[in-house]
């Protein structure tokens, strides 16, 4: 199975600036995920990230606030920008694997706090 | 993708087994039915994947019955480190989306 290294684990930050987070793959995969998990709540997922096209952003998320890029098949960032409160959360990448791409594996996650 | 009904949460104890039901009544044919754990601070885990009938892993069992409208995960003999919220997926090829999930709790 992938193993997936999410960083940073955590971070706290001051509103209005960014934060970027990495999420590397241990082989080379064509789709990754990024979700968002307020506490208490179920993942939601902000965008699909395919490598050499733009990634696919869900409903309510847009690619100003949370640019993503995919420069290769092991790699992938997230920025959440400008941030405020309200983005306090925590994010995962995530990689489906095997034959049906509901199964996937997951990184650790970042718990980002907004201050 | 198929929307996807399960229990809020559910109490056991130790030892028991314990079975999730997920209603998906909208199941499309290609689609397969997997289901996640997620402990606390953690990402979700795969636990189990199946399309009909039974399937048997080290970790759980799913059953799915005939018309594939619902399915069960089975965790057997559970102990306190299977607290944790268990989430039902169906799809195949599209983005995993997850709903809310069923918190278990086993009690000692």
């Amino acid at each position: 199975s992938a193993v997936i290294s999410q960083k940073p684990s955590r971070d706290i930050c001051q509103r209005g600036t960014s934060l970027t987070i990495q999420c590397q793959v241990d082989s080379q995969v064509t789709m990754m995920f990024w979700y968002r998990q307020q506490p208490g709540q179920s993942l939601t997922l902000i965008a699909t990230a395919n490598q050499g096209s733009e990634a696919t952003y869900e409903s309510g998320f847009v690619i100003d606030k949370f640019p993503i890029s995919r420069p290769n098949l092991t790699f992938s960032t997230l920025t959440v920008s400008n941030l405020s409160p309200e983005d306090s959360s925590i994010y995962l990448c995530s990689s489906p694997e095997g034959t049906v791409n509901t199964e996937a594996f997951f990184g650790q996650g970042t718990r980002l706090t907004v201050v | 993708l198929a929307k996807t009904t399960q229990p809020i949460s559910m109490d056991s104890y130790e030892g028991q087994e314990v079975n999730i039901t997920c209603s998906h009544n909208n199941i499309a044919t290609n689609d397969y039915i997997t289901w996640y754990q997620q402990f606390p601070s953690q990402g979700p885990r795969f636990i189990i994947q199946g399309y009909k009938t039974k399937v048997t892993n080290e970790v759980a069992s799913l059953f799915i019955p005939a018309d594939r409208k619902s399915s069960t995960l089975s965790l057997p003999r559970v102990s306190l480190s299977d607290t944790a919220v268990y989430y039902c997926l169906v799809g195949r090829d599209d983005k995993i989306i997850f709903g809310k999930g069923t918190r278990l709790h086993i009690l000692p």
